[in-house]
Parts: C-alpha cells; sequence; structure tokens
C-alpha cells in the first residue's frame, strides 16, 4: 500500500537553528499538507500546498516556516530559527481530490 | 477556538463490547467529517468518513452516525477488540477551494480490555 514516508523521524536541534523536515508524498497525490501535534495537545492543521504553492496557511505557519517541494518527489518544511515551542510531532500528508488523504507517521523535532 | 470537539478524553471498554466515540463541531461549513486512529509514535491512520449528504456509514466494525441538526457524530465500533485501544480523532474539512485542509478534535483514548 502507498504510504506517505518522513524523515528524520527524530530531530534535535539547539534553539535558534534551522531545521528541515523531509517528505515523499504519495506519488499520484497533488495535495500536500504538513500537520503537528504538540505534547498532550490536539493535530493542528500548518499548512497546505497545491499546484506548486501554498494554499492555505493557519496562524502558526508564520515567517519562521516555509514549504518547498524541491523537485518531483519531495515536500519539505524549513523552519528558520527553531523556539522552545515549536517541540512537537510534524506530519506529513497528500491527498487526491477524492479527499484519499494519508499522514506519515511523522517526525519528532526537539528543541532544546 | 474549538471547531471540533471530542469531549471525553477516554473511553474504556469490555472486549466484545461496543465502543461508542462521540464528535461534536460547530462549524456548519464542515461537509465531511472523518475518523482517524492513532498509535503512539506514528501518524494518524484513516479509518472511516462520511460525507454530510449521508447519515450512516458502514465498514466492518466500524461505524459512523452523522445528525447534521445536531451537528454531531459517533464512531460505533462493534465488536470492540483488544487492538483497537489507540487514540480516536474526529476530524473535518469544508468542500470547496483548493485544498482539503483537516480540522481536528483533541482526540479520546479508547480502551478495550481483554
Amino acid at each position: 500500500e502507498p504510504e506517505v514516508t518522513q524523515t528524520p523521524s527524530h530531530q534535535v536541534t539547539q534553539m535558534g537553528q534551522e531545521v528541515i523536515l523531509r517528505c515523499v508524498p504519495i506519488s499520484n497525490h497533488l495535495y500536500f499538507y504538513w500537520y503537528r501535534q504538540i505534547l498532550g495537545q490536539k493535530v493542528e492543521f500548518l499548512v497546505s500546498f497545491y499546484n506548486n504553492e501554498i494554499s492555505e496557511k493557519s496562524e502558526i505557519f508564520d515567517d519562521q516556516f516555509s514549504v518547498e517541494r524541491p523537485d518531483g518527489s519531495n515536500f519539505t518544511l524549513k523552519i528558520r530559527s527553531t523556539k522552545l515551542e515549536d517541540s512537537a510531532m510534524y506530519f506529513c500528508a497528500s491527498s487526491d481530490p477524492g479527499f484519499g488523504y494519508t499522514f506519515g507517521s511523522g517526525t519528532r523535532l526537539t528543541v532544546v | 477556538d474549538q471547531q471540533v470537539k471530542q469531549n471525553s478524553p477516554s473511553l474504556s471498554v469490555q472486549e466484545g463490547r461496543i465502543s461508542i466515540l462521540n464528535c461534536d463541531y460547530t462549524n456548519s461549513m464542515f461537509d465531511y467529517f472523518l475518523w482517524y486512529k492513532k498509535y503512539p509514535a506514528e501518524g494518524p491512520t484513516f479509518l472511516i468518513s462520511i460525507s454530510s449528504i449521508k447519515d450512516k456509514n458502514e465498514d466492518g466494525r466500524f461505524t459512523v452516525f452523522l445528525n447534521k441538526s445536531a451537528k454531531h457524530l459517533s464512531l460505533h465500533i462493534v465488536p470492540s477488540q483488544p487492538g483497537d485501544s489507540a487514540v480516536y480523532f474526529c476530524a473535518a474539512s469544508a468542500s470547496g477551494g483548493s485544498n482539503y485542509k483537516l480540522t481536528f478534535g483533541k482526540g479520546t483514548l479508547l480502551t478495550v480490555n481483554p
């Protein structure tokens, strides 16, 4: 069964450092997303990406965040200057227009 | 602003019995609802969905009921199995536009006891 692949599974970084979280969506999907879940809280939408541009972003997705689809397969989330409160599980997802939404297994980001 | 609410943080059920997980929403623009199951250190796994044009959708042991007038949906698992123990998230989406952003509830931890 097709799956969304995320790397790394766990990333530890120092406050103020840049991190890039990587995702390989399902190949025939057209919509790509990043969500995050802070420990003990709900899964929150960050950003959606379609047709090589951001289609919607949440209030969380401020200027410190950016997304890119550098080639035909990867979808990345960059946090320019990490803060302690960025520590969370970050989930990538992709979908087709028929709501075939698939999540990756997540990257646990720990900012110290 | 909790547009999707799961008011029960946890639920404990005996194996073989029915598990009923509830979800309420406030945004009348939501017209597509999904249930996800999540184990620790894994991503949400899609279980079942329902469109607002229906009031019931069934897939094996899982049935989702939608009451639009009450803005309420529920997930029934019959019979419950120990392997069903996980956090269950209700999610909702408003169709249209160029994305299908999901709004999640906080989740309900289901424990099925052998």
